[in-house]
C-alpha cells in the first residue's frame, strides 16, 4: 500500500467543468509536490509546497490552482481545462530538510496518480 | 541542457539474468542525490534506491545496486536475477543541493522501458 493516497484514480471532465484532485499523506512530511506526466514521458514538476506555503510554481497555467489546507493534504483544483491537459497527475511528499549531506529523508514518496481525461 | 540522460529507451533481459540501466548526470554542485524509480503500467512511481554524492560506498537494496562513478558522472542501476514483475519504466532522477537554488526539485531522465522475457 502506498503511503501517499490520491483520489480519484480516474477522472473524466469536460472543458467547462470544475473538479479537484486530492492527495493525502500521514508520514509527517512537510514538502508536497504536484507532477504532471504525459504518456511515455518523465514527470514534470508543477508545484511545490513547503510547510503549507507555495514555494515553487513552474509557470503552470492558472486553470490549475493548487491548495495546501494543512500539512497532510494537497489539492489541485481544475477549471476550464484543455484536452492537452489530459495526463497522469502525480502527488509526492518528502521531508523538507535542506541539508548539505543527503539522507534518505530527501526521498520523494509518490502516490499512485490520478489519470485525467479532458474531453 | 539535459541534467539527467538515459540513453536506452528500451531494454530486454531474460528472466533470472542481470541487467544494467544507464544514467549519466550533469551538475556543478558538490552535494546532490541520485535516485532510481520504477513505474509499472499502473502508473505509481516506486522508489528503488538512492545514492548521495558524499557516499563512498555504492548503494544496494536487495536485488538493486547502484554503480556510482562520480568522476564519470554516472549512476547506473543494476538489477540482479531479473523477474517478470521487473518489467516497467525505470527513471533516473537527481536532486541538487542548496547552492543550486533548486534543492526541492527532483529532475528526471527520459526513462528506460525494461521488458523481462520468460
Amino acid at each position: 500500500d502506498t503511503e501517499v493516497t490520491q483520489t480519484p484514480k480516474h477522472l473524466v471532465m469536460g472543458m467547462t467543468n470544475k473538479k479537484s484532485l486530492k492527495c493525502e499523506q500521514h508520514m509527517g512530511h512537510r514538502a508536497m509536490y504536484w507532477y504532471k506526466q504525459k504518456a511515455k514521458k518523465p514527470p514534470e514538476l508543477m508545484f511545490v509546497y513547503s510547510y503549507e506555503k507555495l514555494s515553487i510554481n513552474e509557470s503552470v497555467p492558472s486553470r490549475f490552482s493548487p491548495e495546501c489546507p494543512n500539512s497532510s493534504l494537497l489539492n489541485l483544483h481544475l477549471h476550464a481545462l484543455q484536452p492537452e491537459d489530459s495526463a497522469l497527475y502525480l502527488c509526492a511528499s518528502s521531508q523538507d530538510r535542506l541539508v548539505d549531506h543527503f539522507s534518505g529523508a530527501n526521498v520523494l514518496t509518490f502516490g499512485a496518480g490520478s489519470r485525467l481525461t479532458v474531453l | 541542457a539535459q541534467k539527467i540522460t538515459q540513453t536506452q529507451p528500451g531494454m530486454f533481459v531474460q528472466e533470472k539474468e542481470a541487467v544494467t540501466l544507464d544514467c549519466t548526470y550533469d551538475t556543478s554542485d558538490q552535494s546532490y542525490g541520485l535516485f532510481w524509480y520504477k513505474q509499472p503500467s499502473s502508473g505509481e512511481m516506486i522508489f528503488l534506491i538512492y545514492q548521495g554524492s558524499y557516499d563512498e560506498q555504492n548503494a544496494t537494496e536487495g536485488r538493486y545496486s547502484l554503480n556510482f562513478q562520480k568522476a564519470r558522472k554516472s549512476a547506473n542501476l543494476v538489477i540482479s536475477a531479473s523477474q517478470l514483475g521487473d518489467s516497467a519504466m525505470y527513471f533516473c532522477a537527481m536532486r541538487e543541493g542548496i547552492s543550486s537554488g533548486s534543492a526541492r526539485q527532483l529532475t528526471f531522465g527520459s526513462g528506460t522501458q525494461l521488458t523481462v522475457l520468460p
